[in-house]
């Protein structure tokens, strides 16, 4: 079935410094691609999305770009803050058009940032 | 619009008996789904429901696990006979065609079974 791999956690950065967590996918069809957030005591929020292929997904400064070749969603930000401490889940559906579009997580990358 | 509300927000029970949440999506939202999330996982899905339907269930939803939407609105998750492996995050989403089914997560009920 359809899978998402995360990169292993916990990453532990600088105020400022670049971020990247690493998402990539398995998928028999033509997932859409999500970033979600969960802040400490709160529900999961939804940070950026992509649904097809090179289709580029940017909120709060994050960004992710679809990349079908490498089966890959990576999360990005150039300039981190404190306040982006958080966990971040990658996830997949099956695309608007079929089925329950049922959301496939990743395990989640817990990100501290130290001011 | 207030978001997706779920109720109790943590319940502990003793081993062997009945649990039941409930789930308030966003109003007119016409879709439904239920995930459990574990410490240190990501959530997986359970049930999904369009309108009073509920039209797919997960391998992970035994036979002691039921879920009902029963007007199309609010949604019930029951839990009999609950066990210490049920301990978890149970979380509750919505979505509508009009946001091309974007789910929105209520902020989950965690279940501490002793």
């Amino acid at each position: 079935g359809d899978s998402v791999t995360q990169m292993e956690g916990p990453v532990t950065l600088s105020e400022e410094a670049f971020l990247t967590i690493n998402c990539t996918y398995t998928a028999t069809g033509y997932p859409s691609l999500f970033w979600y957030v969960q802040y400490p005591g709160e529900g999961l929020q939804l940070l950026l999305k992509a649904t097809k292929a090179d289709d580029k997904g940017s909120n709060k400064g994050f960004e992710a770009t679809y990349r079908k070749e490498t089966t890959s969603f990576h999360l990005e930000k150039g300039s981190v803050q404190v306040s982006d401490s958080a966990v971040y889940f990658c996830a997949l559906n099956e695309g608007i058009i079929q089925g329950a579009q049922k959301l496939v997580f990743g395990q989640g990358t817990r990100l501290t940032i130290n001011p | 619009d207030t978001g997706v509300s779920q109720n109790p927000r943590h319940k502990i029970t003793k081993r062997g008996q009945n649990v039941t949440f409930r789930c308030d999506p966003i109003s007119e939202h016409n879709r439904l789904y239920w995930y459990r999330q574990t410490l240190g996982q990501g959530p997986e899905f359970l049930t999904y429901f369009q309108n009073e339907a509920q039209l797919e269930k997960s391998r992970l939803l035994s036979d002691r696990f039921s879920a009902e939407r029963p007007k199309g609105s609010f949604s019930t998750l029951e839990i009999q006979r609950t066990e210490q492996g049920d301990s978890a995050m149970y979380l509750c989403a919505s979505s509508s065609p009009r946001g091309r089914y974007e789910q929105y997560f209520g902020p989950g009920t965690r279940l501490t079974v002793t």
